[in-house]
């Protein structure tokens, strides 16, 4: 079975405190996905990986940064977090086609 | 611009009856569809998925269909169970971007 973990399933942090969330994959897929979760708002993609030390935009990638040394490891980095990014992240990796995600992290920003 | 779109927000079934979950594209680059299911506080799954050279996927109690020239696709669940109760999310995907595009979710809830 795929398994994508991801470090902390709940965090508190406070504005302007930079924000670490990290994924790990074990399937050796060349794609990881960040997206985060927002009522009535749906699934909505931060930033993709499609390699290591590959990065792209993706539809609001304002405020965030990623980061990919390892094949099976990409994080989130949120220079100076905002109440705005209270938010689920979700972590995905995919081969091609189907994304397997993470369980989520609901991060709370005060 | 929404290219993926689940217009109905939530669904309420009586459980051994069908539910039907919408959705609609406007890209018709899109070639491929999935629809996920995330209940509270997980990560979505997968749940079945279809290319656009069929216009029809089943699996179990799952059924996808594809109308290429609607650019609609719908999820028929039979029987509904309490534990479908769930969001489904529709994906699309095109040519060979393997980016997905996610619909806005629909709250299914299968009462007993």
């Amino acid at each position: 079975d795929v398994k994508v973990t991801q470090s902390s399933r709940y965090l508190v942090k406070r504005t302007g405190e930079k924000v670490f969330l990290e994924c790990v994959q074990d399937m050796d897929h060349e794609n990881m996905f960040w997206y985060r979760q927002d009522p009535g708002l749906g699934l909505r993609l931060i930033y993709f990986s499609y390699d290591v030390k590959m990065k792209e935009k993706g539809d609001i990638p304002e405020g965030y940064s990623v980061s990919r040394e390892k094949k099976e490891r990409f994080s989130l980095i949120l220079e100076s977090a905002s109440t705005n990014q209270t938010s689920m992240y979700l972590c995905a990796s995919s081969p091609l086609g189907e994304q397997f995600f993470g369980p989520g992290t609901r991060l709370t920003v005060l | 611009d929404q290219q993926v779109k689940q217009n109905s927000p939530s669904l309420s079934v009586q459980e051994g009856r069908i539910s039907i979950l919408n959705c609609d594209y406007t890209n018709s680059m899109f070639d491929y569809f999935l629809w996920y299911k995330k209940y509270p506080a997980e990560g979505p799954t997968f749940l079945i998925s279809i290319s656009s050279i069929k216009d029809k996927n089943e699996d179990g109690r799952f059924t996808v269909f594809l109308n290429k020239s609607a650019k609609h696709l719908s999820l028929h669940i039979v029987p509904s169970q309490p534990g479908d109760s769930a969001v489904y999310f529709c994906a699309a995907s095109g040519g060979s971007n393997y980016k997905l595009t996610f619909g806005k979710g629909t709250l299914l809830t299968v009462n007993p």
